[in-house]
């Protein structure tokens, strides 16, 4: 079966700092992978997703992801991170049939002044 | 335009009772999902509709959880005789269409507080 593992809890990084959230997943075959973000009150959003192709994958909001195969890993990253950004991340992936996917347990990012 | 409406967005219930949740998909979305959120958790998949064909409710926890969407828009998940570890916030997703792999569209949720 499929999953995803988020080693990290809970980040906290100052504004304007980089940021690398981790993700490793586990599939057999080439996977779907997803990322998330969930602001309080506030439903799911997609950030970037990667089916195929240039495993660099961008997204919305200043957002990027690497796919890497031989690491089993999917990160993402932002070069500059605005308070805005204080959310819970998610990452997913997929089994390729009818969008059924198993999320990660999410990490926690906090942006301090 | 409208995106997922979910309600109740908050729901307390007493041990026993029984709960229904309503989700008003995209208009026009093929893809009806729905997820359980606990505390400090990802979402986890319960059910997934295609139109009005439940087509894979291998997520649901027990009987007691029933889901349907019998026109093929507004979905209801119900839970029977609840219970304090249902205690969690009920996503719902919906997708334009299974045939590719699309984006999936969550709602607010529903947060379920089982006394």
């Amino acid at each position: 079966a499929q999953s995803v593992t988020q080693p990290d809890i809970h980040i906290t990084v100052s504004e304007g700092a980089s940021l690398e959230l981790r993700c490793n997943y586990s599939y057999g075959a080439t996977p779907y992978l997803f990322w998330y973000v969930q602001s309080p009150g506030q439903g799911l959003q997609l950030l970037l997703k990667y089916f195929s192709g240039d495993t660099l994958v961008q997204g919305i909001k200043g957002f990027e992801a690497e796919f890497k195969r031989s690491q089993s890993s999917f990160n993402l990253r932002k070069p500059s991170v605005h308070w805005s950004d204080a959310a819970e991340y998610f990452c997913a992936v997929g089994d390729g049939g009818y969008q059924k996917v198993t999320f990660g347990t999410g990490t926690k990012l906090q942006v301090i002044p | 335009g409208a995106g997922v409406s979910q309600s109740p967005r908050y729901k307390v219930a007493k041990r026993g009772q029984d709960v229904a949740l309503r989700c008003d998909p995209i208009s026009g979305h093929v893809s009806l999902f729905w997820y359980q959120q606990a505390l400090g958790q990802g979402p986890e998949f319960l059910t997934y509709f295609q139109n009005e064909a439940q087509l894979d409710k291998s997520g649901l926890p027990s009987d007691r959880f029933f889901a349907e969407r019998p026109e093929g828009s507004v979905s209801t998940l119900k839970i029977q005789r609840t219970q304090q570890e249902d205690s969690a916030v009920y996503l719902c997703a919906s997708s334009t269409d299974s045939a590719s792999y699309n984006e999936q569209f969550f709602g607010p949720g529903t947060r379920l507080t089982v006394l």
